[in-house]
């Protein structure tokens, strides 16, 4: 069974940063891309960013919003895809979703972790 | 950034009725590689979005066929032809052929 696991999240201070975690388990992740998806408070879905499997490239992907102040990257040993987050503003407030991309675009998703950015 | 636009926003059904909400892309999806990246998502509150319809009108494993999507070019459109109680909540439209990806505004549906 595919499974994500998400985790980092937390309360952070504007300017601040912070790392997000996704566990994947179920499938072979060192093959798929993975995706990080974000939702404010009461608000529709925002694609963040992507990051290809590492044997096309590492290719990475990513918002206008967050081009700059946001890192994706991936550790394969670990099953693992993170998004380090710089220079937090109010806006990026949201449940941040890691979603895959197995055969389709974002057929699975994690239950997200929500990331709050306030002083 | 291609804009998705979702009609209606919201919408009130009556069980066992249809229901029918159009997504619109402000430039045509067909990418490079000849596949259509539309996609449809369902969104129950409190609960992360689950893929219903990819590449326009392809039901992903273990929807129910009552889900059912169509369109080309820039006009898309997902049907459910009989609401049932657990298919209240927002549903999404994403395109997936140009980066940025971009979902639609969302469409609630609630039973009358």
């Amino acid at each position: 069974e595919v499974q994500f696991l998400e985790s980092g999240g937390g309360l952070v201070q504007p300017g601040g940063s912070l790392r997000l975690s996704c566990a994947a388990s179920g499938f072979s992740f060192t093959r798929y891309t993975m995706n990080w998806v974000r939702q404010a408070p009461g608000k529709g879905l925002e694609w963040v960013s992507t990051i290809s499997d590492n044997g096309s490239g590492d290719n990475t992907h990513y918002a206008d919003s967050v081009r700059g102040r946001f890192t994706i990257s991936r550790d394969d040993s670990k099953n693992t895809v993170f998004l380090q987050m710089y220079s937090l503003r109010a806006e990026d407030t949201a449940v941040y979703y890691c979603a895959s991309r197995l055969t389709h675009h974002f057929d699975y998703w994690g239950q997200g972790v929500l990331v709050t950015v306030s002083s | 950034e291609i804009v998705m636009t979702q009609t209606p926003l919201s919408s009130p059904v009556t069980l066992g009725q249809p229901a029918s909400i159009s997504c619109r892309s402000s430039e045509g999806l067909v990418h490079s590689d000849g596949n259509t990246y539309l996609s449809w998502f369902h969104q129950r509150p409190g609960q992360p979005p689950r893929l219903l319809i990819f590449e326009v009108s392809n039901r992903f494993s273990g929807v129910p066929d009552r889900f059912s999507g169509s369109g080309a070019g820039t006009h898309f459109a997902l049907k459910i032809t009989r609401v049932d109680a657990e298919d209240v909540g927002v549903y999404y439209c994403m395109q997936a052929t140009q980066f940025p990806w971009t979902f639609g505004q969302g469409t609630k549906v609630e039973i009358k």
